[in-house]
């Protein structure tokens, strides 16, 4: 079983829909939780960071965190065909001192339709 | 430089042949990670710096794979005596300081192996 298991899709919303994209996780060791975008044959661009269980929001996005159930949510509202492109989630445990590598889902392909 | 940097963006090369990949991070980025992202899978760690030594080498697949960095920036990846399950796109990102940092991906190098 995987650290990190994710949704791969494809998904497919019209233009304007509310986008929910999920990970679960089975390490309670992972502590800080990020969101990546990642465009065809580009690299993955960082979209939201956040540690604590909650909500973070930034613009049409919207990171939540539950740790209690190891579950974390990423929501685009008022979707736009430009958010057409793969959704990483990513995770770490707490280091303090040291950098920490990132564990990886497989990602969920989203397709946004006029 | 403004972002991460890699190159080259494409290789295509023989079975048996070396190749090296090489990464110029975020100008005072003192962390640096290499990850493989294969079709259909996710982000694979492989291996990160701190300055120009690795304590994490953990995810390099086998010991044809190695990496250096050099004056605390630019870093290279090697793989020698190549083989077709090396095809894959290997992104370099890198981060501030210590602790848990967002990580900034380069756009990646395309490896091809015949």
């Amino acid at each position: 079983q995987k650290e990190v298991e994710q949704d791969p899709g494809p998904l497919s919303v019209p233009e304007g829909a509310i986008v929910s994209l999920n990970c679960t996780y089975s390490n309670s060791a992972f502590q800080y939780f990020m969101w990546y975008r990642q465009y065809s044959r580009k690299g993955p661009e960082l979209l939201m960071y956040t540690y604590s269980s909650g909500n973070k929001e930034d613009g049409r996005f919207t990171a939540q965190v539950d740790k209690s159930s190891k579950y974390i949510s990423l929501f685009i509202r008022d979707s736009q065909p430009s958010d057409s492109a793969t959704y990483l989630c990513a995770m770490s445990p707490w280091r303090t001192g040291t950098a920490s590598k990132l564990t990886f889902g497989t990602g969920t392909r989203l397709q946004v339709t006029l | 430089g403004a972002g991460v940097s890699q190159s080259p963006s494409n290789k295509v090369t023989e079975k048996g042949k070396d190749v090296e990949l090489r990464c110029d991070p975020i100008s005072g980025h003192t962390a640096l990670y290499w990850y493989r992202q294969s079709l259909g899978q996710g982000l694979e760690f492989l291996i990160y710096f701190q300055g120009n030594s690795a304590p994490d080498k953990s995810g390099l697949p086998s010991d044809r794979f190695s990496a250096e960095r050099t004056g605390g920036s630019v870093s290279t990846l090697t793989i020698q005596r190549t083989q077709q399950e090396d095809s894959a796109v290997y992104l370099c990102a890198s981060s501030s300081g210590t602790g848990v940092q967002p990580q900034h991906f380069g756009d990646g190098t395309r490896l091809s192996i015949l």
